[in-house]
């Protein structure tokens, strides 16, 4: 199964600033996807991004606020910009392995103050 | 209507019970079924993938699918204070369609 490292896995950021998050896979895939997960809340998907192609993302959510880069197949980041205490959650990236499931980071832990 | 209905719980059963946790859905197009555990400031760990009505099992786990009822169902046998967490299942349309959650079930296993 694919093993997935996310950076940070924490960070407390002051209200309009920008975190950027990185996500690393150990194996090639052509698809990544970025995730929220609001406290005491399931996840909800924030954007799908393939390598070398815009990202799509889900309603509710915009690119000038959740800008996604994919530069390669192992990798990817997720900027959260001009960040409010609304924005404090858990940010997690996933990969389908086909035929095995989908696999998550360990996540990041972002509080906005 | 949620596509995806899971009972948040809490679910709290003493050590050694047999444990059920059960979604729901409405899109019968989901062909794909995922349950995952997630401990707390943890990322959710995938326990159980299955895509054909019937059965699985893994160990203490046992996941079940009702297509026909559109009915989800991971069972835990001999149940542990290790499993304690919250339980997700998630399912998908297939190729790289994206993956829709239920709420979680927040799971404590008593010594």
């Amino acid at each position: 199964s694919a093993v997935i490292s996310q950076k940070p896995s924490r960070d407390i950021c002051q209200r309009g600033t920008s975190l950027t998050i990185q996500c690393q896979v150990d194996s090639q895939v052509t698809m990544m996807f970025w995730y929220r997960q609001q406290p005491g809340q399931s996840l909800t998907l924030i954007a799908t991004a393939n390598q070398g192609s815009e990202a799509t993302y889900e309603s509710g959510f915009v690119i000038d606020k959740f800008p996604i880069s994919r530069p390669n197949l192992t990798f990817s980041t997720l900027t959260v910009s001009n960040m409010s205490p609304e924005d404090s959650s858990i940010y997690l990236c996933s990969v389908l392995d086909r035929g095995l499931g989908a696999f998550f980071g360990q996540g990041t832990r972002l509080t906005v103050v | 209507q949620k596509e995806v209905e899971q009972d948040p719980g809490p679910l709290s059963v003493p050590e050694g019970a047999i444990v059920s946790l059960n979604c729901t859905y409405s899109n019968s197009a989901f062909q794909y079924f995922m349950w995952y555990r997630q401990y707390s400031r943890k990322g959710p760990e995938l326990l159980m993938y299955t895509y054909s009505s019937g059965n699985k099992e893994d160990g203490r786990f046992t996941a079940q699918v009702d297509k026909s009822s559109k009915y989800i169902s991971l069972f835990i046998r001999d149940s542990q204070p290790s499993d304690s967490a919250t339980y997700l299942c998630a399912m998908t349309r297939g190729g790289a369609q994206k993956l829709v959650f239920g709420q979680g079930t927040r799971l404590t296993i008593n010594p």
